[in-house]
């Protein structure tokens, strides 16, 4: 029930198109919903987050949508740039006995050929 | 965005010996902190979570003899892996919530320490 299941592993996206990435979720507790980008050797920056009380969040190029009946998230970068080549991940955490604890996607790593 | 700092950020040890890692939350307060794990290639998996003044709380399967967490202020949190082996060579990850941001979740990541035990 704790899982987040992050599709695909991997992307290859040209330059100017449009990269998604999905997770899917069980648990019904879960309230909030980050996205995650991570350069080699770096942490992870927080990109975007959603709470389920909307379906759909945007902050430039990136946007959250969300669908709570199917219990899905997905990532959708636009106009994808070469810089934007990293490894994204989606997270979820919620419930009372989670405070804060964020349970992570597998990962997809984007590359954004020029 | 408030700023969590790690050090060191690399560091290369021989088999047996201790090693300590900081993070420190530099402009705000950290009633939690948690350390993370992350092999090659892999995603992060949560090892503990520290609240300043207390045990801290490990994930099941993770050592706690092994993996020592500090978190003696509200600014800094500290992990000792002690006695380390090869296998421990991994990337350490910690990550911060603030004071006050209990409800929206948000939490702040430092930049990772790499440690390689020879």
């Amino acid at each position: 029930q704790q899982q987040v299941k992050q599709s695909p592993q991997s992307l290859i996206v040209q330059k100017g198109g449009i990269s998604i990435i999905n997770c899917a979720y069980e648990n019904t507790a879960f309230d909030y919903f980050p996205w995650y980008q991570q350069f080699p050797g770096k942490g992870p920056a927080l990109l975007i987050a959603i709470r389920p009380d909307v379906s759909e969040k945007k902050e430039g190029r990136f946007t959250i949508s969300f669908n709570k009946s199917a219990k899905q998230f997905s990532l959708h970068i636009m106009d994808s740039q070469p810089g934007d080549s990293a490894t994204y991940f989606c997270a979820a955490s919620g419930g009372e006995t989670s405070g804060s604890r964020l349970t992570f996607g597998e990962g997809t790593q984007l590359t954004v050929n020029p | 965005g408030a700023v969590v700092s790690q050090h060191p950020s690399r560091v290369i040890c021989k088999s047996g010996t201790s090693v300590k890692i900081e993070c420190r939350s530099l402009d705000f307060q950290a009633t939690t902190m948690f350390w993370y794990r992350q092999f090659p290639k892999q995603s992060l998996m949560l090892m503990a979570t520290s609240n300043e003044g207390s045990k801290a709380t490990y994930e099941q399967g993770v050592e706690k003899d092994k993996f020592l967490i500090n978190h003696a202020s509200l600014t800094l949190s500290t992990l000792t892996v002690t006695s380390a082996h090869p296998e421990d060579s991994s990337f350490y990850i910690c990550s911060a919530r603030a004071a006050g941001l209990a409800v929206t979740g948000e939490l702040f990541f430092g930049e990772g320490s790499r440690l390689t035990v020879l």
